[in-house]
């Protein structure tokens, strides 16, 4: 069964301070995608990571892509209340056929 | 459009009722995609569109659950006798499916929540 999970599911976290989110996944896609949820919103397309060792970066948040080890990581640098949302990492498996993990919300207090 | 449109945006039904959800995707994007997501839960895949064809309905859950795109344009997922198990978020995306670069970004609307009482 194809399964993609992340952990943790819920992160309570001060401004300022760093954490990481894992995602685990057990299919041999190499295409992986971050997404971000507002409540009550859709989903906004955060990064692409196409490869092994893939890295990308935009602003506080960085994510990575390790393919032997199916994992990825979203790392928050110095997080800020605007950050306040729940991630979802997602691997694409044919075409656009996306399987998503539970999602992570992040909850970043003053 | 600038971006996926869908409507409704919330429909409130009652069990055994048939239900149309339509999506307009991104002018010029050929492919589109349905998703379902339930409270809580990440969203999953129901079924996507090349073109007019359906090319993957894989995920419908059972033959209550339809989808149509007549023109390769606007897409309509039908869902007869509804159930309360159906209640969700149904969300679509479209996307070029251009794997230049190998990227295939999606493009999610904001959803038709659905409550089936």
């Amino acid at each position: 069964e194809l399964k993609v999970e992340q952990n943790p599911l819920f992160l309570s976290m001060q401004e300022g301070k760093n954490y990481t989110i894992y995602c685990n996944y057990s299919t041999t896609s190499d295409r992986l995608y971050w997404y971000r949820q507002d409540p009550g919103k859709s989903l906004e397309s955060l990064f692409v990571l196409l490869s092994n060792g893939a890295v990308k970066q935009e602003g506080r948040l960085m994510a990575s892509l390790d393919t032997k080890a199916r994992l990825s990581t979203l790392h928050i640098t110095a997080a800020v209340h605007d950050l306040s949302a729940t991630y979802f990492c997602a691997v694409d498996i044919d075409t656009g056929k996306l399987i998503f993990g539970q999602g992570t919300t992040l909850q970043v207090k003053p | 459009g600038a971006g996926v449109s869908q409507t409704p945006s919330n429909k409130v039904t009652e069990k055994g009722k048939y239900v149309e959800l339509r999506c307009d995707p991104i002018s010029g994007h050929t492919a589109l995609y349905w998703y379902r997501q339930s409270l809580g839960q990440g969203p999953e895949f129901l079924i996507y569109f090349q073109g007019t064809g359906a090319a993957d309905d894989s995920g419908l859950p059972n033959d209550r659950f339809f989808a149509v795109r007549p023109e390769g344009s606007v897409s309509t997922l039908k869902i007869q006798r509804t159930e309360r198990g159906d209640s969700a978020v149904y969300l679509c995306a479209s996307s070029l499916l251009s794997l230049v670069g190998g990227a295939n970004v999606l493009t999610f609307g904001a959803g038709s929540r659905l409550t089936v009482l």
